[in-house]
């Protein structure tokens, strides 16, 4: 069964360094998602993209973040500038859209020093 | 804003034992879906079941079930015959249905189960 693949599966970054995330959707997909899960928090919306736009953003995608989708089959979360309070589990997703259900992947995890 | 709210922070159910793990929402919205999802310790997110709204018939997927009451707002899950592999954080969620693709999720807090041998 076709899957969501993330990568690194751990990042870890000095603080006030650039950090780019990395997801393959699956390949006939063609929502992705980004969200993020502060440990022993809840699992929060940052951003949706379709069409090579982005569609909704939550308020915790500030001007710091941005996202990309540099060819078919990549879909990037750029940090630009980390902060200590950015280390959390990211988590890329995907869907056909609608009232589809989307896919996750396993997550990276961003430890910021 | 929609909020999903799981009261049970932690539960636990004896291997092959029935358990069922609550979730209540607050929306205006008409249209949506509701889904649960699963996180194992290898954190992995995985779909458990989705209902729509507009259907009066309670989803199931083998041995998980849902009870949807649309006018109290409560979606809860039932899992039978809890299996060890159950153990998993369980994450309520609320999708409300966009003409546009920004269908982002709202989660829940979540539920620690834990399947006992």
């Amino acid at each position: 069964e076709p899957e969501v693949t993330q990568t690194p599966s751990h990042q870890v970054t000095q603080m006030g360094q650039e950090v780019i995330l990395r997801c393959v959707p699956i390949s006939n997909h063609l929502y992705f998602y980004w969200y993020r899960q502060i440990l022993g928090q809840k699992v929060e919306f940052l951003v949706s993209f379709y069409n090579n736009e982005i569609s909704e953003k939550s308020e915790i995608f500030d001007d710091q973040f941005s996202v990309e989708r540099p060819d078919g089959s990549n879909f990037t979360l750029k940090i630009r500038s980390t902060k200590l309070e950015d280390s959390a589990m990211y988590f890329c997703a995907s869907s056909r859209g609608g009232g589809q259900p989307q896919h996750f992947g396993d997550g990276t995890r961003l430890s910021i020093l | 804003a929609q909020t999903v709210t799981q009261s049970q922070p932690e539960m636990s159910v004896q291997e092959a034992e029935t358990v069922t793990l609550s979730c209540t929402y607050d929306t205006s919205e008409n249209n949506y879906y509701l889904f649960w999802y699963k996180q194992p310790p290898s954190r992995q997110m995985i779909l458990v079941i989705r209902q729509e709204a507009y259907k009066q018939q309670n989803a199931t997927e083998n041995r998980f079930s849902v009870n949807f009451q649309k006018a109290a707002k409560s979606f809860s899950l039932k899992i039978s015959d809890s299996q060890l592999g159950d153990t998993a954080m369980y994450f309520c969620a609320f999708m409300k249905l966009l003409n546009n693709a920004g269908n982002m999720l709202t989660f829940g807090g979540g539920t620690r189960l834990m399947v006992k041998p």
